[in-house]
């Protein structure tokens, strides 16, 4: 079965634009977690996705946002971006909503100048 | 989410058993004990989880005080492979209504040849 796999690996974006990443599940899995790593703050959860409803929040501002499609693959989007969001941007995915059992991706590096 | 404490760092010998310790005081009843750990530069990767009885799989064991109070991930047989960040986090089962993996510092076990 394949993991969780996201897309791009490796961005590099400007102070004030907006990315988009993708996350894609384990097949079956219908929970997704966007979760963001950073040297100074380590792992931090941002949000989670179940059946395209998210019931979870971190504590991240509104520039931070995501959705879940219905086959459970999901996205998140941060706007106008700022130096401080550089980052690794990890999804770990779950059969059900807080699942025991949360496999993650490899990450999207994100890299803002 | 009960908070942990966990050493830093630690060393072992490859071959050797590695015991991780984990303090959680003031874990709550409901609250289950979750090990995960990073590998540098991948996402973290799911080990073990337990209640109040002790726990084992393919990879790990899991110790847990009568009390509740404490923890111990054992690696049986710890191999280069397995130098990596570990976390210990405590957290209501599956189908908790605040979800969420709050991830602290966690220790850096280095196996040595």
């Amino acid at each position: 079965k394949a993991g969780v796999t996201q897309t791009p690996r490796y961005l590099i974006k400007t102070r004030g634009q907006q990315v988009t990443l993708s996350c894609s599940p384990i097949s079956g899995h219908r929970s997704v977690s966007w979760y963001q790593q950073t040297p100074g703050q380590g792992l931090q959860f941002l949000f989670e996705y179940f059946s395209e409803t998210q019931r979870n929040k971190g504590n991240f501002p509104g520039r931070f946002s995501g959705r879940q499609f219905s086959n459970s693959r999901s996205e998140m989007n941060v706007s106008t971006l700022e130096l401080g969001d550089s980052a690794l941007y990890l999804c770990a995915s779950s059969l059900w909503t807080s699942g025991n059992e949360q496999y993650f991706g490899p990450g999207t590096r994100l890299t803002v100048t | 989410d009960a908070k942990t404490t966990q050493p830093p760092s630690m060393d072992c010998a490859e071959g050797r058993a590695a015991n991780l310790p984990c303090n959680h005081s003031t874990i709550s009843g409901n609250e289950y004990v979750y090990w995960y750990r990073q590998i540098h530069s991948q996402g973290p990767q799911y080990i073990i989880h337990g209640l109040k009885n002790n726990e084992t799989n393919e990879m790990a064991s899991l110790i847990i005080t009568e009390d509740r109070k404490s923890s111990t991930l054992i690696l049986p047989h710890a191999t280069l492979r397995d130098t990596a960040v570990y976390y210990c986090i405590v957290r209501v089962g599956s189908g908790g209504s605040n979800y969420k993996l709050t991830f602290g510092k966690g220790t850096l076990l280095t196996v040595n040849p």
